[in-house]
C-alpha cells in the first residue's frame, strides 16, 4: 500500500533563517505531488504541484520554492522566512492527473511557527 | 484565487441530525471532491463527483452535483459526534490537467 510521509511534525524558525521541509510517498511511481498552505482556521492555498522529477509549477509568487529530486521526493524551501510564513503546510501525492478523477492523498502536516 | 467556497463556514448540530454543506465553484470543471479535516489533521477523501453525475452516495454521504448553477452539496445522515471536523470541496478545472483547488471549508460540530 501506499503512504506519504512529510516531516518535521512541527518547527519554531526564526525570522530570516533557511526552511526545507520534505515529503517522501513509498508504495507508487511516477505520482503527482503538490505542496499547500492553510492558514488558521481557512482553506488550502496551493504552492507547488509537480507532475515529474524536474518538473515544479508555481503557484503563488513568494520566497518560497520547491524540488522534486526524485521520483518520490518532494522538498519545500525559503532561503529566508518571514513571519507571513506561518502556516499548516500540507503535502500531498495523486496517482494519475487530477482531471481524470485521481483523489489527493494527504500526509499529516508540519506546523511552522517563524518567530 | 479561490476556486470553491463552502457554505456555512460553521455549522453546528445535535448527533442523530443531518448534516448538509454546499460548496459554489466559478469556473468549468471535470470533477468534484470532497475532503474531510480533523483538527490538525492532513485531509482524507471522501468522495468524488464527475462533471456528468448529478448524484452519488457512500454509506452515510450523499453529495449532489449541479454544473448549471455551478455548485456542490454534501449530507451527511445520521450525525455522529465522530463526525466533528472540516469539511472542503475541492475542484480541478477544465482547463489544468494537475491542478486542484481547495475551498474555505465548513467546519462541523456534532453536539452529543
Amino acid at each position: 500500500s501506499q503512504t506519504i510521509h512529510q516531516w518535521p511534525a512541527t518547527l519554531v524558525q526564526p525570522v530570516g533563517s533557511p526552511l526545507s521541509l520534505e515529503c517522501t510517498v513509498e508504495g507508487t511511481s511516477n505520482p503527482n505531488l503538490y505542496w499547500y498552505r492553510q492558514a488558521a482556521g481557512r482553506g488550502l492555498q496551493l504552492l507547488f504541484y509537480s507532475v515529474g522529477i524536474g518538473q515544479i509549477s508555481s503557484e503563488v509568487p513568494q520566497n518560497l520554492s520547491a524540488s522534486r529530486p526524485q521520483d518520490r521526493q518532494f522538498i519545500l524551501s525559503s532561503k529566508k522566512l518571514l513571519l507571513s510564513d506561518s502556516g499548516f503546510y500540507l503535502c500531498a501525492w495523486s496517482q494519475d492527473r487530477i482531471f481524470r478523477g485521481s483523489p489527493l492523498h494527504f500526509g499529516n502536516g508540519t506546523r511552522l511557527t517563524v518567530t | 484565487s479561490q476556486q470553491g467556497e463552502e457554505d456555512p463556514q460553521a455549522l453546528s448540530i445535535q448527533e442523530g441530525e443531518n448534516a448538509t454543506m454546499n460548496c459554489s465553484y466559478k469556473t468549468s470543471i471535470n470533477n468534484l471532491q470532497w475532503y474531510r479535516q480533523n483538527s490538525g489533521r492532513g485531509l482524507v477523501h471522501l468522495i468524488l463527483i464527475r462533471s456528468n453525475e448529478r448524484e452519488k452516495h457512500s454509506g452515510r454521504l450523499r453529495v449532489t452535483l449541479d454544473t448549471s448553477k455551478k455548485s456542490s452539496s454534501l449530507l451527511i445522515t445520521a450525525s455522529r459526534a465522530a463526525d466533528t471536523a472540516s469539511y472542503f470541496c475541492a475542484t480541478d478545472r477544465y482547463s489544468s490537467a494537475s491542478k486542484i483547488i481547495f475551498g474555505s471549508g465548513t467546519r462541523l460540530s456534532i453536539r452529543p
